[in-house]
């Protein structure tokens, strides 16, 4: 299995604060990796695809970066919309595996 | 729009069989990889399985055993059935599309517990 780790497993930040999420892979996944948000109740929400390929729709202050076994989510301005947990997601192997999720909290 | 609809019993008894459908409307349901998901209260995200469009499937070695995925692409829908359940199965369950590239397309969800 390929083990996903993310950090810090939950934060506090302000509304315009820069954020950054890790993702560290046990081994390298090349570009195959994916990141979500979940709002408390709701299903999750793909955000970068590909380690840094923005979905449709989403706003242009996520940008996702990195390759092999390190990657970063960041959020350039936290809204106060973007309270959440973040979950990373490999898509290398035939076993998909997700990182443990961050929770972004309001300070 | 792509929409997800997952349905099935809320309850089911330790040792008997989980049984969810996901009916997927406005696309089809071919070409894609069309996945099961869970998520125990309070915890994180579980990938249960995959199933192709041609029926081919993917399992998670650590449900493999009790597992089975089939999909009726006449019908635009699959299914899950997880057997010999277990209060660990407990979970919101979750089908989701797979387009090779991340889950584009999510369902609502639904509660499932176990228990007597």
């Amino acid at each position: 299995d390929i083990q996903m780790t993310q950090s810090p497993s939950s934060l506090s930040a302000s509304v315009g604060d820069r954020v950054t999420i890790t993702c560290r892979a046990s081994q390298s996944i090349s570009s195959s990796l994916n990141w979500y948000q979940q709002k408390p109740g709701k299903a999750p929400n793909l955000l970068i695809f590909a380690a840094s390929s923005l979905q449709s729709g989403v706003p242009s202050r996520f940008s996702g970066s990195g390759s092999g076994t390190d990657f970063t989510l960041t959020i350039s301005s936290l809204q106060p919309e973007d309270f959440a947990t973040y979950y990373c997601q490999q898509s290398y192997s035939t076993l998909l595996t997700f990182g443990g999720g961050t929770k972004v909290e309001i300070k | 729009q792509v929409q997800l609809q997952e349905s099935g019993p809320g309850l089911v008894k330790p040792s008997e069989t989980l049984s969810l459908t996901c009916t997927v409307s406005g696309g089809s349901i071919s070409s894609y990889y069309w996945n099961w998901i869970r998520q125990p209260a309070g915890k994180g995200l579980e990938w249960i399985g995959r199933i192709f469009s041609s029926g081919s499937t993917n399992y998670n070695p650590s449900l493999k055993s009790r597992v089975i995925m089939s999909i009726d692409t006449s019908k635009n829908r699959f299914s899950l059935r997880l057997i010999s359940v277990t209060a660990a199965d407990t979970a919101v369950y979750y089908c989701a599309r797979d387009p090779k590239g991340g889950f584009d397309f999510w369902g609502q969800g639904t509660l499932v517990t176990v228990s007597s």
